[in-house]
């Protein structure tokens, strides 16, 4: 248990569904991030939030929408996805910028299959 | 950009026996960290190295970090069946701000009973 939380575990949606992931961390940490991981590729940094402000895209399709209402929360809105964007989505959260060796907290990850 | 590079990217070996898996980055580092990753999960932080430093243990865990080589080293000794996981390197490099941790495409280890 690492004190970041994700949910769902698992998701199966159509193209045209809109759905949510949501994430949350009572650490009191001050980052957080979104990571997709594919099969058979490095995970890729999707979103970073600093106090609550974006602060990489990393050039995200726009299907893709995060939100983090408070500095506890992140949430990755979904809506027409593709059948590639099928992956293992995973949330972390930091206390410090890993420039100064601040280590990531990871979430279980939601599992997500577009069908 | 994909920052940090697994080697080898699959290893087997028998229960006992020490793991070692290399880490190759591109760019200036100030630090270095391995995680590790069972099967569909979250990752785990295990270590974390400075770029001054050149060796570090913890537990069973040793690690290397060779900055003129742009390289590092994770060794697992006496490895377990419980260590079989992925196992990944991250690095704070690829952008000024240094609020990311990029990571490679990790090496999966498995350990036989």
């Amino acid at each position: 248990e690492t004190g970041v939380t994700q949910t769902p575990r698992h998701l199966v949606m159509g193209m045209t569904n809109k759905k949510s992931l949501k994430c949350e961390q009572h650490l009191g940490h001050n980052a957080m991030y979104w990571y997709k991981q594919s099969a058979k590729k490095p995970l890729e940094l999707m979103f970073v939030y600093s106090l609550e402000e974006r602060v990489e895209n990393n050039s995200v399709p726009s299907r893709f929408s995060p939100e983090c209402p408070n500095s506890s929360h992140l949430f990755l809105h979904l809506h027409t996805l593709q059948p590639e964007d099928s992956a293992l989505y995973l949330c972390a959260s930091s206390q410090e910028a890993p420039l100064v060796g601040g280590k990531a907290f990871f979430g279980q990850g939601t599992r997500l299959t577009v069908v | 950009s994909q920052q940090g590079e697994e080697d080898p990217q699959a290893l087997s070996i028998q229960e006992g026996e020490n793991a070692t898996m290399n880490c190759s980055y591109k760019t200036s580092i100030n630090n270095l960290q391995w995680y590790r990753q069972n099967s569909g999960r979250g990752l785990v932080h295990l270590i974390l190295i400075r770029s001054n430093e050149r060796e570090k243990h913890s537990g069973r865990l040793r690690v290397t970090l060779d900055t003129s080589k742009k390289s590092s080293s994770l060794l697992i000794t006496a490895s377990r069946a419980a260590d079989t996981a992925s196992y990944f390197c991250a690095t704070d490099a690829d952008n000024n701000a240094g609020n990311m941790l990029t990571f490679g495409g990790g090496t999966r280890l498995m350990v036989k009973p």
